[in-house]
């Protein structure tokens, strides 16, 4: 079974550009999470979809971030204009829908923004 | 919202000696998962353990095993017979078994294994 793909791996930008990822998840897998891990911390959930709906997006800065996942498979999260502090791993990851879902996680797309 | 903590930022343990990582989280939910995630050095989170709270047995795989004492929200994970592989930053987390499928981490522990 595939496991959860990202891409880029690894991208560096200046501030105040643009910078887009995306994610591929687990075939079959419903829910679709993208989180924001800084250097030494957890990740901090930045929205989650349920196929293409949005389950929870209260922690994504939405004047400067912004996600979607059309048809309900891949998405993409982008950043217009990124910020020095939006330097940071970004993870999506995937899970079955329903309480019993496992969540599993892409390789992670490492953003520096100089 | 839940909270997970993890209270030790750093651990180290001598190879082929057992360490365990603790974790505590705050619900006021009696249905839940916990899980333990092992994240190596620039490369993919992934999943080590998980516990469902209504299964009073705690869960094993193979060399790692936790302690679920529910009443005290305590979620602990053992390591046996530690190996250079297992150094790694380790989460807990926290899933609600209700409400829209949402994980809680905590900041994580980074396990040394020194030979």
């Amino acid at each position: 079974e595939a496991g959860v793909a990202q891409s880029p791996r690894y991208k560096i930008i200046e501030k105040r550009q643009s910078v887009a990822f995306w994610c591929n998840p687990i075939s079959g897998h419903a829910t679709l999470y993208w989180y924001q891990q800084i250097l030494g911390q957890g990740p901090k959930l930045l929205i989650q979809f349920q196929n293409n709906g949005v389950v929870d997006d209260s922690q994504l800065p939405k004047d400067r971030f912004s996600a979607e996942r059309l048809k309900g498979v891949d998405s993409t999260l982008k950043i217009q204009p990124a910020k020095l502090e939006d330097s940071a791993v970004y993870l999506c990851a995937s899970s079955l829908q329903g309480a019993k879902g496992t969540q599993y996680f892409g390789p992670g797309t490492r953003l520096l923004v100089l | 919202a839940q909270t997970v903590t993890q209270s030790q930022p750093e651990m180290s343990v001598q190879e082929a000696e057992t360490v365990t990582l603790s974790c505590t989280y705050d619900t006021s939910e009696s249905d839940y998962y916990l899980f333990w995630y092992k994240q190596p050095p620039s490369r993919q989170m992934i999943l080590v353990i998980r516990q469902e709270a209504y299964k009073q047995q705690n869960a094993t795989e193979n060399r790692f095993s936790v302690n679920f004492q529910k009443a005290a929200k305590s979620f602990s994970l053992k390591i046996s017979d530690s190996q250079l592989g297992d150094a790694a930053m380790y989460f807990c987390a926290y899933r609600s078994y209700n409400t829209g499928n949402q994980f809680y981490f905590g900041t994580g522990t980074s396990l040394t294994v020194i030979p």
